[in-house]
Parts: structure tokens; sequence; C-alpha cells
């Protein structure tokens, strides 16, 4: 099965700052089609998990331009510049490119 | 618009069959390329992804879950079922379900999930 590590478990941050998760794959993501499909998704405190980011970099329709997602192969970021309270949550990648489909641990972005 | 919603027992007891249906609207699981998948996550740990059943009936399955698993669709009614066989404590969890898309791979609308106890 593939392994998705992120890092880091937890991201303290002050409101405005910008954070970054990165988001680690035992293997390549790239599809034999030619896509990875790497996605990422938060979840807020007693909310069910919300799509973020699907294949690598595209912002899913009302995601704010501040979450910024990136990388190639097994190597994956996910930027969120200026970070508001409605930002905080756990944040989860997760691939579909492979079967079984993975999570990553998550990570909680919380306020310093 | 999409919405997704998740039923099931609320508790059982080890050994039994649990089974879970997910009632959705605003797609069809009838469409090219469309899916629904399950996913669930113990209280206060992350998320595992359990089962996808697609548009022309292909279904995959997370085989940690040895073989206990089948997931299955109503195209009709729009609903999705799963059910999972011989539970244990370790099934405790909140489940979800959430619509998918062959084009992206990605969970794009997603249930408010049902919390599931098993126990005796």
């Amino acid at each position: 099965d593939v392994v998705l590590t992120q890092t880091p478990v937890a991201q303290p941050v002050t409101l405005g700052d910008q954070a970054s998760i990165s988001c680690r794959s035992s293997q390549s993501l790239v599809h034999s089609n030619g896509n990875t499909y790497l996605e990422w998704y938060l979840q807020k405190p007693g909310q069910s998990p919300q799509l973020l980011i699907y294949k690598v970099s595209n912002r899913f329709s009302g995601v704010p331009d501040r979450f910024i997602g990136s990388g190639s192969g097994s190597d994956f970021t996910l930027k969120i510049s200026r970070v508001e309270p409605e930002d905080l949550g756990v944040y989860y990648c997760f691939q579909a490119t492979h079967d079984p489909r993975t999570f990553g641990g998550g990570t909680k972005l919380e306020l310093k | 618009q999409v919405t997704l919603k998740e039923s099931g027992p609320g508790i059982l007891q080890p050994s039994q069959t649990l089974s879970l249906t997910c009632t959705f609207s605003g797609f069809s699981l009838s469409t090219y390329g469309m899916g629904v998948g399950w996913i669930r996550q113990p209280s206060g740990k992350g998320l595992e992804w359990l089962a996808n059943i697609w548009w022309d009936d292909d279904k995959y399955y997370n085989p940690s879950l040895k073989n206990r698993l089948t997931i299955s669709k109503d195209t009709s009614n729009n609903q999705a079922f799963l059910k999972i066989t011989n539970v244990d404590t370790a099934d405790t969890a909140t489940y979800y379900c959430a619509r998918t898309r062959q084009t992206t791979g990605a969970f794009d609308y997603w249930g408010q999930g049902v919390m599931v106890t098993v126990s005796s």
C-alpha cells in the first residue's frame, strides 16, 4: 500500500502568517494515464472533511486562492498564505492513484 | 445541489453485520464517471478509505478489512450501501459516504457522517 507521510503533525500559526504542510508518498503518484491524483482535505472541528485541492494543484469550487497545492512525483506541499480563523483544523492529503487509496496521518493547524 | 446522508444502526454487538446506507441527491450513480465512496474515522483519529463503487458497478475495496466489506448501489433510489461483516470494537467509528468522480479521484461532497459503536 502507498504510505503518505505528512509533516509536521502539528503546525502552530499566528493569524495572517503563512503555513506549509508536506506530504511525501512511499511511491510515485503519477498514474499510467499521466495524471497525479493527490488531494488535500480540511476537517474543521466537529465537521466532515472538505475538499480543498485535487490533482495536486487544482482548487475545488469556492476554495480561496490563498490555498496553493504544488509538487510532483512523490513530494507534495500545501501552502496557506495569510491564515484566517476558518482555516484551523486538521489537513489530510489523500492519494487516488493506486488502490487501495490512502490518507496521510493528518496535520493539525492550530493557533500559537 | 449535491447532498449525501448516511444512516446506520448506531450500536451493534461484536460478530454482527454492520449495514450502512448513503442516500444522496443532486447527482446520479448512473452518470458516466460518477462514484460513491465510504470512509471511516475512529474518534480522535485519522481517516481510512474503505471502498468505492462506480457508475458501471465497478467496485474497489480496502484489503486491510480482509474481505469483510461489500459495497452496492440502488441507482433508481439514489442510494449506496456498505456492509461490514463480523464487526468488533475496532470498527467503532464515524462512517462517511462521499461522492467521487473518475476525472479527479477526489471526494468532492461528503455526508455528515454516522457514528457506529460496536459494544457487547
